[in-house]
Order: C-alpha cells, then sequence, then structure tokens
C-alpha cells in the first residue's frame, strides 16, 4: 500500500530553520518524482518544489535559495531542508508523487504537518 | 508562477450539475495537456480527481469530468451529491513548476 507520512513541523522563530521529513511506503523514493506543496491557514494549495527521478530540482521563487528538497534512498524519504524561515512561509506543508516520468499531477499525498513561523 | 484563477464559489442542488473554471495562460494552462483538479475537504489531504486535463483516476466517479479550451480548464460535476460539498483546486504544470488555481468552495444546496 502507498503511504506518505510527513513530520518534523514545528514552531519556529522568523530566520530559523527547520527540516521536514516524508516517509514513504509502497514504493521508491529514489526514481520517482516528488514535490512539497503547502497550504497557509485557509489559504489555497502553492506548490514548493519538486525533485525528478534523475535527481534535478525546482522551485518556486518565494523559497529558492532558502529551501532545500532532497531524498534519503536508504531510508526511502523525502526531505525539505527549510532556512531564513519568514512568516509567510507559516503554513500545512504535503508531500506528494507524480506517479510517473511523463505525470505533471500529484495523485498521493501524504497528511501534511505544521509549519509555524513566528516570534 | 501566479496562481490560476477560479471562482471563488460555486453551488448547487443535488442532482443538478456544476462546472468551475480555471483561467491561466498559453505558459501554463494553454500550453500543456496537464491541467489536474483536486478535492480537499476541511482538514484533509487533496485527492486527485482529473489528471491530463480528461483523465479520471481509478475510483473516482464519471460523474467528474474535465475539458479545456485554450487558457481555460473546467471542471464539471454532474448529479451533485452531499459528498461533493467541498474545495476544489485546479493545477496545471508550468516549465519545470507547477502552479494551482486559487481553490472553489462548493456547496450542495
Amino acid at each position: 500500500e502507498v503511504q506518505l507520512v510527513e513530520s518534523g513541523g514545528n514552531l519556529v522563530q522568523p530566520g530559523g530553520s527547520l527540516r521536514l521529513s516524508c516517509a514513504v511506503s509502497g514504493f521508491t523514493v529514489s526514481t520517482s518524482y516528488m514535490s512539497w506543496v503547502r497550504q497557509a491557514p485557509g489559504k489555497g494549495l502553492e506548490w514548493v518544489s519538486v525533485i525528478y527521478g534523475g535527481g534535478a530540482t525546482y522551485y518556486v521563487d518565494s523559497v529558492k535559495g532558502r529551501f532545500t528538497i532532497s531524498r534519503d534512498n536508504s531510508n526511502n524519504a523525502l526531505y525539505l531542508q527549510m532556512h531564513s524561515l519568514r512568516t509567510e512561509d507559516t503554513a500545512v506543508y504535503f508531500c506528494a508523487r507524480l506517479p510517473y516520468s511523463a505525470a505533471a499531477h500529484f495523485d498521493r499525498w501524504g497528511q501534511g504537518t505544521l509549519v509555524t513561523v513566528s516570534s | 508562477q501566479s496562481a490560476l484563477t477560479q471562482p471563488p464559489s460555486a453551488s448547487g442542488s443535488p442532482g443538478q450539475s456544476v462546472t468551475i473554471s480555471c483561467t491561466g495562460s498559453s505558459s501554463d494552462v494553454g500550453g500543456y495537456n496537464y491541467v489536474s483538479w483536486y478535492q480537499q475537504h476541511p482538514g484533509k489531504a487533496p485527492k486527485l480527481m482529473i489528471y491530463e486535463v480528461i483523465r479520471r483516476p481509478s475510483g473516482v466517479p464519471d460523474r467528474f469530468s474535465g475539458s479545456k479550451s485554450g487558457n481555460t480548464a473546467s471542471l464539471t460535476v454532474s448529479g451533485l451529491q452531499a459528498e461533493d460539498e467541498a474545495d476544489y483546486y485546479c493545477s496545471s504544470y508550468a516549465d519545470n513548476s507547477y502552479v494551482f488555481g486559487t481553490g472553489t468552495k462548493v456547496t450542495v444546496l
């Protein structure tokens, strides 16, 4: 069964750092396309980052230079390292899978983990 | 990377149909047949309802259908049921990035 379980969300001060994890079961992260999508409280979905099967990574402009997406093949997990956090980064962060290399849709999602950036 | 434009709300009575629009540009919706739609109930993760404009994942009722014309995509929910009441988001591929719509709250009257 395919499962994605996020963790690592917390309350952090502006300027701080946090690493989110997404534990995956039922498929292999190393060869999959994976993304992070966030949702600020009461707001809509916003795509954050993607890592392709070959390792290429892309980010929404607002997090470029501050966030890094990566994966750990041995742990079958996806990560999002976040630095220089801002209040506007406050959101529930979802990890999501793109099901095949030519896909541009997210077929499986985790339940989300809440990041709160506040002093 | 501007959000795609959706109407904030839509509604219909049980059994009726509702159509939600999703307007982008030639750089996203109009440039690729990679529009997808997601249903989200409060406090839950989004659920894929339509992908590649018209395709339905297994398990999604055929009451849900998608289409596209130019820079605007649409999701139609036919035969509205109480459980269809939710937020709906479109999404499009946009040259190594992805963009979501502003979201539409569907109310079943």
